[in-house]
């Protein structure tokens, strides 16, 4: 099975922290995902990775950076953390195929910024 | 207009019950449909994909009308356990790059 696992399930962080969000994967997934999920927004990509070292913006980057060093690894970073940004991340990888693909899902890292 | 819209609900049902979901989507180019399901404080998991002929899984059936741009999810006989948030994913090709639009969702809950 896919495990994708992600660093923290609960985090609270205070206003113009430096917060560090990491995900792995083990199935040598080419894509990966960060999304934030809020009540009535639903889920929000971030930014995505479809190689080691690159990236792409997503719908709300604005306030987040990303890094992929090694493949199995996406990381999230907010560089000055605001209450805006309280909310649920999610990490995602996917494998790319023709027609569509499934995106495997980590647990959460539930982010409370005071 | 968002890309992908639901219904909320939630759509309280009986035990046996059959229930239906439909969802619109705004772009025609999109290329390929699914169904997640995420249990409530838990991560979204694939239900099924959706098939332009239809497929069905069990108790599960989703359809697909691309004329109309909807997308549907039937379920019968309706178990406890299929209480959940039923999320409309619509596949988009930005950037050169497969990207998933998940709707809000709808929620189900099924009472005894």
């Amino acid at each position: 099975d896919v495990k994708v696992t992600q660093s923290s399930r609960y985090l609270v962080k205070r206003t113009g922290e430096k917060v560090f969000l990491e995900c792995v994967q083990d199935m040598d997934h080419e894509n990966m995902f960060w999304y934030r999920q809020d009540p009535g927004l639903g889920l929000r990509l971030i930014y995505f990775s479809y190689d080691v070292k690159m990236k792409e913006k997503g719908d709300i980057p604005e306030g987040y950076s990303v890094s992929r060093e090694k493949k199995e690894r996406f990381s999230l970073i907010l560089e000055s953390a605001s209450t805006n940004q309280t909310s649920m991340y999610l990490c995602a990888s996917s494998h790319p195929r023709q027609g569509g693909y499934e995106q495997y899902f980590g647990p959460g890292t539930r982010l409370t910024v005071t | 207009r968002k890309e992908v819209e639901q219904d909320p609900g939630p759509f309280n049902v009986p035990e046996g019950a059959t229930v239906a979901f439909n969802c619109t989507y705004s772009n025609s180019a999109s290329q390929s449909f699914f169904w997640y399901r995420q249990d409530c404080r838990k991560e979204p998991k694939l239900l099924m994909s959706v098939y332009s002929s239809g497929n069905e899984d069990g108790r599960f059936t989703a359809q697909l009308n691309r004329a109309s741009q909807y997308i549907s999810l039937l379920i019968r006989d309706s178990k406890l356990s299929d209480s959940a948030t039923y999320l409309c994913v619509v596949n988009m090709n930005r950037y050169n790059t497969d990207k998933l639009i998940f709707g809000t969702g709808t929620r189900l809950q099924v009472f005894p």
